[in-house]
């Protein structure tokens, strides 16, 4: 199955740049790489999602080298608001078997401090 | 438009009862799962389904039944709760299982139970 790794937790101060790289060696040619966003006691949220190069929206920027083997999100200029977890998650469509089973990773805990 | 609801939002039960969780969507999605988050864990899929009448285990589906009789529904049963499923509930629907679709997710709001 398409298992993701991501670093356990990161710290920054408002205004910088997060960038929190999901690597995801074996990933099928058909799937593409989404980023989920939690706060406590609330279900995942969509961020973003992308399948190769750049992909940017009001919120995040997702970058995809061209093995596709990791991806990186970018979280330009944080804010105490953007204290949260985020998981990457990749599907899976290598079998029929497959197709449907996403599975999380453990996520990374970005705190943001003043 | 709901998005994916999710009943009930609390609930205490004994060791050995039985209980239903339940979650709608009204978004026409052929695909829905149900994941379970310990306090400082990731989500752990616990069933899946692409279709009606189609359902399959994920990672940890012991003492859990689900079943998929229409589009719109994909209820959890617990059989006989165990201090063990002491958990938050998460159930989550997308357009499709596979390419673009598969990834996007959408999430209720989370049931949290608790076995005594």
């Amino acid at each position: 199955l398409a298992k993701t790794t991501q670093p356990i937790s990161m710290d920054s101060y408002e205004g910088q740049e997060v960038n929190i790289t999901c690597s995801h060696n074996n990933i099928a040619t058909n799937d593409y790489i989404t980023w989920y966003q939690q706060f406590p006691s609330q279900g995942p949220r969509f961020i973003i999602q992308g399948y190769k190069t750049k992909v940017t929206n009001e919120v995040a920027s997702l970058f995809i080298p061209a093995d596709r083997k990791s991806s990186t999100l970018s979280l330009p200029r944080v804010s105490l608001s953007d204290t949260a977890v985020y998981y990457c998650l990749v599907g899976d469509s290598r079998t029929t078997d497959s197709w449907g089973k996403f599975q999380f990773g453990a996520g990374t805990q970005v705190v943001v401090t003043p | 438009n709901a998005g994916v609801t999710q009943t009930p939002k609390f609930q205490v039960l004994k060791t050995g009862q039985s209980m239903t969780l339940q979650c709608a969507q009204d978004m026409n999605h052929e695909y829905m799962s149900w994941y379970r988050q310990d306090p400082g864990m990731g989500l752990r899929l616990i069933h899946y389904s692409v279709g009606a009448g189609i359902t399959d285990q994920g990672e940890v589906p012991n003492g859990y039944n689900v079943s998929r009789s229409t589009t719109e529904d994909f209820p959890l049963r617990l059989l006989s709760a165990a201090p063990s499923q002491t958990s938050v509930y998460f159930c989550a629907s997308s357009r499709g299982t596979s390419g673009k679709a598969a990834g996007e997710l959408f999430f209720g709001e989370g049931s949290r139970l608790t076995v005594l």
